[in-house]
C-alpha cells in the first residue's frame, strides 16, 4: 500500500539550514509535495516538485527528489523563527485526484533564537 | 487566506451533543474533502464530495455525516461523538481533474467531553 513517512520532530539554530526527510512507497507517484501548517492554522502548499525533477529551487527552499531512492527532502536556508510549523508531505499518482493525496505524519520543526 | 472558510475555529461538545461544521470556499472549485487530523498521525481522508455529489467514504463511523448543498458548501453534522474523536477537522477544495493542489481551511479544533 501507500505510505509516507517522515521525522516527527526538528530542532535548527536560527540562521542555520533545516533539512526535513521524506520517504515514499508508491513508485507511480508523479506529483509530491511540501506542505506548511502554522499553530492553530490549515495547511499551505510551499512547494511541489513534478518526479521527473530531481531539484527545485524557490528562493529559501529546495527540494531535492531522489527518485530512485523513493526520497524526497526539503532545505530551508537562514531559518528563521517564523518558520517553526509543521512541514508535510504528501504525494500522489499524476492521473490521480486529490482524494488520492497520501500525506506523512509531519515533522515539527521548531527554530531555536 | 487560501480562499477555503471553515467554521467554528473550535467546539467542545459532550458525546450526547448535535453539531455541525461548516466549510465554504470561493475558489470556484467541483470538489470539497473531509480531513481528520489526530497528533503524530497522517492525514485520514473522511470524505470527498465532486460536483455535490459523494464519491468516497472512507469508512467513516455513522455519527459523522456529511451534507454538500452546492459545489461551495460542505458540512460535517455531528451526533453522539466519542472522546477519540477529538481532532483538528480539515476541509479543503480543488478543481478536478487535479491540475497542482488541494486548498486548505484552517481548520476546526474539535473536543469531545
Amino acid at each position: 500500500g501507500e505510505d509516507v513517512e517522515q521525522s516527527l520532530f526538528l530542532s535548527v539554530r536560527e540562521g542555520d539550514s533545516s533539512v526535513i526527510n521524506c520517504t515514499y512507497t508508491d513508485s507511480s507517484s508523479t506529483y509530491l509535495y511540501w506542505y506548511k501548517q502554522e499553530p492553530g492554522a490549515g495547511l499551505q502548499l510551499l512547494t511541489y516538485i513534478f518526479s521527473n525533477m530531481d531539484m527545485k529551487q524557490d528562493q529559501r527552499l529546495t527540494v531535492l527528489l531522489n527518485k530512485k531512492d523513493k526520497h524526497l527532502s526539503l532545505r530551508i536556508a537562514d531559518t528563521q523563527t517564523g518558520d517553526s510549523a509543521i512541514y508535510f508531505c504528501a504525494e500522489r499518482p499524476s492521473s490521480g485526484s486529490a482524494r488520492q493525496l497520501t500525506f506523512g505524519s509531519g515533522t515539527q520543526l521548531t527554530v531555536l533564537p | 487566506e487560501t480562499g477555503v472558510t471553515q467554521t467554528p475555529r473550535h467546539l467542545v461538545m459532550g458525546m450526547t451533543n448535535k453539531k455541525s461544521l461548516k466549510c465554504e470556499q470561493h475558489l470556484g472549485h467541483n470538489a470539497m474533502y473531509w480531513y481528520k487530523q489526530s497528533a503524530k498521525k497522517p492525514l485520514e481522508l473522511m470524505f470527498v464530495y465532486n460536483f455535490k455529489e459523494q464519491t468516497e467514504n472512507n469508512s467513516v463511523p455513522s455519527r459523522f455525516s456529511p451534507e454538500c448543498p452546492n459545489s461551495s458548501h460542505l458540512f460535517l453534522h455531528l451526533h453522539t461523538l466519542q472522546p477519540e474523536d477529538s481532532a483538528l477537522y480539515l476541509c479543503a477544495s480543488s478543481q478536478e481533474p487535479l491540475n497542482t493542489e488541494a486548498f486548505f481551511g484552517q481548520g476546526t479544533r474539535l473536543t469531545v467531553v
